[in-house]
């Protein structure tokens, strides 16, 4: 089964960026279509974008676009996600998650989460 | 967007008894929906997909049924380790992919 390990948690003050990462294991990333969700605290889940199993381009959920990037490094089997201009309201955790199903987008795999605090 | 409902948002139940959760899509959504579990400081557990297929390791006592707006999760004859937050998804259109506000099953 795949494994997906996330980086540590984060401090950022407003208005920096803040790059999550999700290492792969057992799978090869370019096999995987992966998306981020993020929870801010005592909140639902959010889903942030991630990649189209039908043509693995990326596709971003319009509240965070232009300001979100998610990219793949298929050497270290390592997908990223990064957030800029952090305010307040991006305190949460984050998660990397995926699923080994063809063509489907409900995900039976995900990281441990990563925190990240925005506060000045 | 698809926007996701859930009921209750709070649902208090004893050890043993059945609990029935809802979720209901603003427009149809076919069978292309999910639930999660997810207790404090854990990651969100895949229960039900395809509406209701079981995922892997899930035991028998959780069901998934309805298509098109209405959904609901059975968990028949409560264990302690079932009182967590319940999440339903629909993925059948996207962007964006869009989950309910969660229903919390706690003891009564």
């Amino acid at each position: 089964q795949v494994q997906l390990v996330q980086s540590g948690a984060e401090v950022k003050k407003p208005g920096a960026s803040v790059k999550v990462s999700c290492q792969i294991s057992e799978y090869t990333l370019s096999d995987l279509s992966i998306h981020w969700v993020r929870q801010a605290p005592g909140k639902g889940l959010e889903w942030m974008g991630g990649s189209d199993p039908e043509d693995g381009k990326t596709v971003y959920a319009q509240k965070f676009q232009g300001r979100v990037t998610m990219t793949e490094d298929t050497s270290t089997d390592t997908a990223y996600m990064e957030l800029n201009s952090l305010r307040s309201e991006d305190t949460a955790v984050y998660y990397c998650a995926t699923t080994l199903a063809p063509l489907t987008l409900n995900f039976d795999y995900w990281g441990q989460g990563t925190l990240v605090t925005v506060s000045s | 967007e698809i926007v996701m409902t859930q009921s209750p948002a709070t649902l208090s139940v004893s050890p043993g008894e059945r609990a029935t959760l809802s979720c209901r899509a603003s427009q149809s959504v076919s069978d292309n929906l999910a639930w999660y579990q997810q207790k404090p400081g854990q990651a969100p557990r895949l229960l039900i997909y395809g509406a209701f297929n079981r995922a892997t390791g899930i035991p028998a006592r959780f069901s998934g049924s309805g298509f098109g707006t209405e959904f609901t999760l059975t968990i028949r004859s409560l264990q302690s380790e079932d009182f967590a937050v319940y999440y339903c998804q629909q993925y059948n259109n996207w962007p964006p992919i869009t989950f309910g506000p969660g229903t919390k099953l706690d003891f009564k």
